[in-house]
């Protein structure tokens, strides 16, 4: 079965560093997300991506975030200048264009920011 | 103000018997409703979408109801297995499948 995939799985950057996040969605869908759940917390929308450009955000993905798709594969997520409170898990999704989809989600890329 | 809750942060119970969950929200309007499974250090596992105008879904040991006019959905598993100990998530569509929002989940232990 088709799978999302993230890389790295785990990623260690010192504060106010830039990271880049990167997922590669299932081949066939058209709506891209990404997630964070910090630890002991619930999962938090981010945002969504559609047709090459940003379907809705949320108040989390402020100008420090953003988002491309750079080829047909790859979809990531950069952090412009890291805080020690965007330690989290980052999770990307994906899911098909017909009727009402489930998204499938990757394991995620484990951000610590020292 | 918007929120989605799950009945409880964990839910112990015996091997062999139904586990119910319970997701309930307020100020929203989905046009479907999705329960997830997140093992500790995984991504959310996809288990069962249910949209608003169906009443019940059923897969295998799994089943969904949705009340829309309770705002509520009701996770069943019958016939528990410790396999099935997990966090189990509800997450409901806010904008035509723009935003999805989760709850905080509920831990469910499946003792032997």
């Amino acid at each position: 079965e088709p799978e999302v995939t993230q890389t790295p799985s785990h990623q260690v950057t010192q504060m106010g560093q830039e990271v880049i996040l990167r997922c590669v969605p299932i081949s066939n869908h058209l709506y891209f997300y990404w997630y964070r759940q910090i630890l002991g917390q619930k999962v938090e929308f981010l945002v969504s991506f559609y047709n090459n450009e940003i379907s809705e955000k949320s108040e989390i993905f402020d100008d420090q975030f953003s988002v491309e798709r750079p080829d047909g594969s790859n979809f990531t997520l950069k952090i412009r200048s890291t805080k020690l409170e965007d330690s989290a898990m980052y999770f990307c999704a994906s899911r098909g264009a017909t009727g009402n989809q489930p998204q499938h989600f990757g394991d995620g890329t484990r951000l610590s920011i020292l | 103000s918007q929120k989605i809750e799950q009945n409880s942060e964990a839910l112990n119970i015996q091997e062999g018997k139904t586990a119910t969950l319970t997701c309930n929200y307020t100020n929203y309007s989905p046009a479907y409703l999705q329960w997830y499974r997140q093992d500790p250090g995984r991504g959310p596992v996809f288990l069962l979408l249910i949209r608003e105008n169906e009443k019940e879904k059923r897969k295998e040991r799994l089943k969904v109801t949705f009340d829309t006019t309770l705002k509520q959905s009701l996770f069943h598993i019958t016939a528990s297995q410790p396999a099935d100990s997990a966090t189990y998530l509800c997450a409901l569509d806010d904008n035509y499948g723009q935003n999805f929002v989760f709850g905080p989940g509920t831990r469910l232990s499946v003792l032997p």
